[in-house]
């Protein structure tokens, strides 16, 4: 199975702030890596697909990049509903495995 | 418009068998290239992929839990059921289904989960 390693496990961040949360594969996954969002007692919700492609109606102040087997998901300017926990997926090899997400917290 | 909804018992006992079902709208598991998938999320931990089932039949499961999984589906029903034998309260956890397609694999809609409690 393809390991994905998310860092860090958690960050506490205040309203504007620009937030890195940073996916990584334990081989090559190509561009096959996905962002998602949840919130508490929700279902993830899709934000990002193929490392940098934006899902329809997910705000533009999200972005996803990719360095070799390293991903990035960026947040430019944190708002109050941004505040949640992000969770990496790659889509490249079954099992689809999901990293252990990030929880975003209040500064 | 895309939606499904996860339904079966909310406790089992250990050694059980559990039986989910996800039933769905606006999309159907005879087009081309449609898939769903089951996730599974203990209570304060991470997600974990367990099994995809496409149009065509063909299916995918995680190898850790491959001797413990079935996934089948009913198109006429608009439904896919996941069959989880031999229950441990390690299997504790909220349960989701989720729309996909071939060649993507990502989940662009979700059901809103249902908890399943493994207790004697």
């Amino acid at each position: 199975d393809i390991q994905m390693t998310q860092s860090p496990s958690s960050l506490s961040a205040s309203v504007g702030d620009r937030v890195t949360i940073t996916c990584r594969a334990s081989q090559t996954i190509r561009s096959y890596l996905n962002w998602y969002q949840q919130k508490p007692g929700k279902a993830p919700k899709l934000l990002i697909y193929a490392a940098s492609s934006l899902e329809s109606g997910v705000p533009s102040r999200f972005s996803g990049s990719e360095s070799g087997t390293d991903f990035t998901l960026t947040i430019s300017s944190l708002q109050p509903e941004d505040f949640a926990t992000y969770s990496c997926q790659q889509s490249y090899s079954s099992p689809y495995t999901f990293g252990q997400g990030t929880k975003v917290d209040i500064k | 418009q895309i939606t499904l909804t996860e339904s079966g018992p909310t406790v089992v006992k250990p050694t059980q068998t559990l039986t989910l079902t996800c039933t769905f709208s606006g999309f159907s598991l005879s087009y081309s290239g449609v898939g769903v998938g089951w996730i599974r999320q203990p209570p304060g931990k991470a997600l974990e992929w367990l099994a995809l089932i496409y149009w065509d039949d063909d299916k995918r499961y995680s190898p850790s839990l491959k001797t413990r999984l079935t996934i089948t589906k009913d198109t006429s029903k608009n439904q896919v059921v996941l069959t989880v034998t031999n229950m441990d309260p390690v299997d504790t956890a909220t349960y989701y289904c989720a729309h996909s397609r071939y060649g993507d694999y990502y989940f662009d809609f979700w059901g809103p989960g249902t908890p399943v409690t493994v207790s004697s």
